[in-house]
């Protein structure tokens, strides 16, 4: 079945630092790509998506692109800032499937 | 606009126990999820209801999970009897539509709730 693989958290860096959460994926046809955040205290919420190859998603400083040949859309981000600090989760799902598959998630903490 | 509501934030109960957890989705959202996330783990899919219909509860334990969305608005889960192993935030989310997942609409998360089964 599709899957979603992070890496392991927690990622710890330190203010302006570049980070990059890697997340590779599995799925029989050709999925949608999502990177969800949830910040202390708070739900879940679409941090950016992909709907197909090459695509490029990008929201508040993040940056992922769908690579189909690898099969991974690893999060970036130039320079982060303490309020970064946060649990990301990458997500998938397939083509008139509807329902989200979702990685482990990685803890991630910006020290100032 | 209003977000996901869900309540209680939290349940503490023994094994065997039956608990329940209520949503009310965003106004107008005509489809509402069900999560579970275990601790360490990414959230998954107990159940999907388009309106008051489900559309995908292949994941949901249904010899001890239950769930209603009677009039298509909010909706409860329910765990009767409750085992240690079901100690998880559950999460309720809404879309605009069932296309959510592949690009549509993008789901609304509430805070969740926590049970602990002791």
């Amino acid at each position: 079945g599709d899957s979603v693989t992070q890496m392991e958290g927690p990622v710890t860096l330190s203010e302006e630092a570049f980070l990059t959460i890697n997340c590779t994926y599995t799925a029989t046809g050709y999925p949608s790509l999502f990177w969800y955040v949830q910040y202390p205290g708070e739900g879940l919420q679409l941090l950016l998506k992909a709907t197909k190859a090459d695509d490029k998603g990008s929201n508040k400083g993040f940056e992922a692109t769908y690579r189909k040949e690898t099969t991974s859309f690893h999060l970036e981000k130039g320079s982060v800032q303490v309020s970064d600090s946060a649990v990301y989760f990458c997500a998938l799902s397939e083509w008139g499937a509807q329902k989200l598959v979702f990685g482990q998630g990685t803890r991630l903490t910006i020290n100032p | 606009e209003a977000g996901v509501a869900q309540s209680p934030r939290y349940k503490i109960i023994e094994k065997r126990q039956s608990v329940a957890f209520w949503c009310n989705p965003i106004s107008g959202h005509a489809t509402l999820y069900w999560y579970q996330q275990i601790l360490g783990q990414g959230p998954k899919l107990l159940i999907q209801f388009q309106n008051n219909g489900v559309v995908d509860d292949s994941q949901l334990p249904k010899d001890r999970f239950s769930a209603e969305r009677l009039k298509g608005v909010d909706s409860t889960l329910k765990i009767q009897p409750a085992k240690l192993e079901d100690s998880a935030v559950y999460l309720c989310a809404s879309s605009l539509d069932r296309r959510a997942g592949t690009g549509g609409s993008p789901l609304h998360f509430g805070n969740g709730t926590r049970l602990t089964v002791t």
